[in-house]
């Protein structure tokens, strides 16, 4: 079946600018995941949402980081006012349910966000 | 704080030999995934250990998991080029939660 998306695969953006990245997790999936990958952070979380509860936002960096996700499907990460250090992969994954045992992340192909 | 590291982080290999990759976290967790990334790629699941002493085999890789020493393990046995990627540990503190990774470790097979 389809895996997790992502969109768009690759953005360059100026300093300053808001940007919106995009998530489709795999159908019947409860929770997804944000995670940012750079060369000096290495694999960070940033957020994630699991069904109907509030979202655990604790790896946001700071308040020009958001994230939504619309009718427990596809998720909108956005960035405000980006900055250079905010050049990095950002990937989402998704999994079945917090509850079961052989939870496993899956993860999209991610979106390469350049900030110049 | 959950922290998780790896070592070695690089690892250049010799076809046919075999290898490990260490993986050491700092607290009590319930469960620990090892992934591969290629260049340019996302994270591919590999194996997900669940409880003391799992040992899980897919081809040339074996994971396995010592709760105890917070330790797990990824034996890499007869190397082979199209084994060449990052291997990356993770950790979660309770099931679904958020991952926590290691640094990776870059392999390179040579012939």
């Amino acid at each position: 079946g389809a895996g997790v998306s992502q969109s768009p695969s690759n953005k360059v953006t100026e300093k300053g600018k808001d940007v919106e990245l995009r998530c489709d997790p795999i159908s019947g999936h409860t929770a997804l995941y944000w995670y940012r990958q750079s060369l000096g952070q290495g694999l960070e979380f940033l957020i994630y949402f699991q069904g109907n509860s509030a979202p655990d936002k604790s790896g946001l960096p700071s308040d020009r980081f958001s994230a939504e996700r619309t009718g427990g499907s596809v998720s909108t990460l956005t960035i405000q006012r980006t900055q250079q250090e905010d050049s990095a992969v950002y990937l989402c994954a998704s999994s079945l349910d917090r509850g079961r045992y052989q939870e496993t992340q899956y993860f999209g192909p991610g979106t390469r966000l350049l900030v110049l | 704080e959950l922290k998780v590291e790896q070592n070695p982080l690089f690892l250049s290999m010799q076809e046919g030999k075999n290898y490990t990759i260490y993986c050491n976290y700092s607290t009590t967790s319930d469960r620990l995934y090892w992934y591969r990334q290629d260049p340019g790629k996302s994270l591919e699941s590999l194996f997900v250990l669940l409880s003391n002493g799992a040992v899980k085999q897919e081809g040339r890789l074996m994971a396995s998991l010592d709760t105890k020493a917070r330790l797990s393990t990824l034996h890499i046995t007869a190397a082979v080029h199209d084994l060449s990627a990052t291997y990356f540990c993770a950790v979660d503190k309770a099931a679904g939660n958020k991952l926590t990774f290691g640094g990776g470790t870059r392999v390179l097979v040579k012939p």
